[in-house]
């Protein structure tokens, strides 16, 4: 079946330092990737989506690219922020079983 | 650009009693909604997926008859939590789409069982 494996959190970083979350996934599927952000108190927001293989998503400095052959979605960021500090989750959609596959999600702590 | 509202953000009941939660899709038309429980540890179980003109989709452990789900238009969707209990405690999501690809969820509401 269909499943999402990211790193274990947290992930405690300084502000200023890189980030990467590994993400994993095994599908028969042909899937979308995303990346979804969760701060404290609020419901899953979209980070970005790929819908295709080799390419690449990013928004507010976080980027990832869905790499077929590793089936891996690695997230990025250079230089991350106190405001950065939220859970991570990385997904793969097969709505050909009508559902979003989610990983357990990474919590990063970033101080300043 | 793509919202969703949920309500309420809290509720507290009685064990024993039960509570309605509504998620509303602004922007878009909600074809599908899922609703999700998140537990403390943050991770997701997936409750039903609803989508207009279908049987709605409940998965192992969830049934209708606990959770009831209604979908009676592409704006909004209700989910019921029957006979609330302490183990039904947490925060509870809905996530509708338009595409059949992308969920956008709401706040959540977070259910406390007295």
């Amino acid at each position: 079946g269909d499943s999402v494996t990211q790193t274990e959190g947290p992930v405690t970083l300084s502000e200023g330092t890189s980030l990467t979350v590994n993400c994993s996934y095994e599908t028969k599927q042909y899937p979308t990737l995303f990346w979804y952000v969760q701060y404290p108190g609020e419901g899953p927001q979209l980070l970005f989506k790929v819908p295709k293989a080799n390419e690449k998503g990013s928004n507010r400095g976080f980027e990832a690219t869905y790499n077929k052959e590793a089936t891996s979605f690695h997230l990025q960021k250079a230089s991350v922020q106190e405001s950065d500090s939220a859970v991570y989750y990385c997904a793969l959609s097969d709505w050909s079983n009508n559902r979003i596959f989610f990983g357990d999600g990474t919590q990063l702590v970033v101080k300043p | 650009g793509a919202l969703v509202y949920q309500y309420p953000r809290r509720t507290i009941c009685k064990s024993g009693t039960s509570m309605r939660m509504e998620c509303q899709a602004v922007g878009f038309q909600a074809t599908s909604v899922a609703w999700y429980r998140q537990s403390p540890q943050k991770t997701f179980e997936l409750i039903a997926l609803s989508t207009v003109n279908s049987a709605i989709k409940y998965e192992q452990n969830f049934t209708q008859e606990k959770f009831p789900i209604s979908h009676p238009n592409l704006s909004f969707s209700s989910m019921t939590v029957l006979n609330a209990y302490l183990e039904d405690r947490g925060l509870y999501l809905c996530g509708a789409t338009g595409d059949a690809e992308t969920l956008y969820f709401g706040s959540g509401t977070r259910l406390t069982v007295l």
